[in-house]
């Protein structure tokens, strides 16, 4: 069983597109956040929402409690933002993740 | 702060072989987490500290074992390796089980042949 749903699994842009990963979730949660994975391999933080809409920089990501739904949209798109992102539900002990939606922008 | 270190980078063991990988974090956090990635699969929890002195089981604990040293520390090992185990490896933590965002470290590339 997944908990976390991610789509699309792989999304290629043009530079300068706006781009949007969605996230679907089964579980109860007390947040869900949104982390990036560089080819590196180094996981980071980029949002953690319980609510609402949050924005950073070219970054902004909401949540819709009662359809369990996730949204992460990156305006203007750029090389740099290739990368893979990943969704994670906080479970309270645990976190649950998504698959990962592998992002290659096209300059 | 360095962060969340973990040692070492990169490991192949043969099938049968044991190792611990190492995990520290300098944060002060509580819980701390061991996660595997592989191919196609989101990370899988094996293990989880909420707290200094408990260690709990997760998803995926089968043919491994951790201790939780300190509050800083928590190692992964597993005793007998099978090729299975071959993965990336993360440590994680946070300051709270159930609060705040986990930091992840480096991560670990398993390899066993």
């Amino acid at each position: 069983k997944n908990e976390v749903e991610q789509s699309p699994q792989n999304l290629t842009a043009q530079e300068g597109e706006f781009i949007t990963i969605n996230c679907s979730y089964s579980v109860g949660i007390s947040a869900l956040h949104w982390l990036q994975q560089h080819p590196g391999g180094g996981i980071v933080s980029l949002f953690m929402l319980s609510s609402g809409k949050k924005k950073h920089g070219r970054l902004i990501a909401t949540i819709n409690i009662q359809e369990k739904h996730s949204s992460l949209h990156i305006t203007a798109s750029h090389p740099r933002d290739s990368a893979v992102y990943i969704c994670a539900v906080d479970a309270g002990n645990q976190f649950y993740f998504g698959t990962g939606t592998s992002l290659t922008v096209i300059p | 702060n360095a962060g969340v270190t973990q040692t070492p980078k990169f490991q192949v063991l043969k099938t049968g072989q044991s190792m611990t990988l190492q995990c520290a974090q300098d944060m002060n956090h509580n819980s701390m987490y061991w996660y595997r990635q592989d191919p196609g699969m989101g990370l899988r929890l094996i293990y989880y500290s909420a707290s200094e002195g408990t260690t709990d089981k997760g998803e995926v604990p089968n043919g491994y074992n951790v201790s939780r040293l300190n509050k800083r520390e928590f190692s992964l090992r597993l005793e007998s390796a099978a090729p299975s185990q071959t993965s990336v490896y993360f440590c994680a933590s946070r300051a709270t089980s159930g609060i705040g965002e986990q930091y992840f470290g480096p991560g670990t590339r398993l390899t066993v042949t």
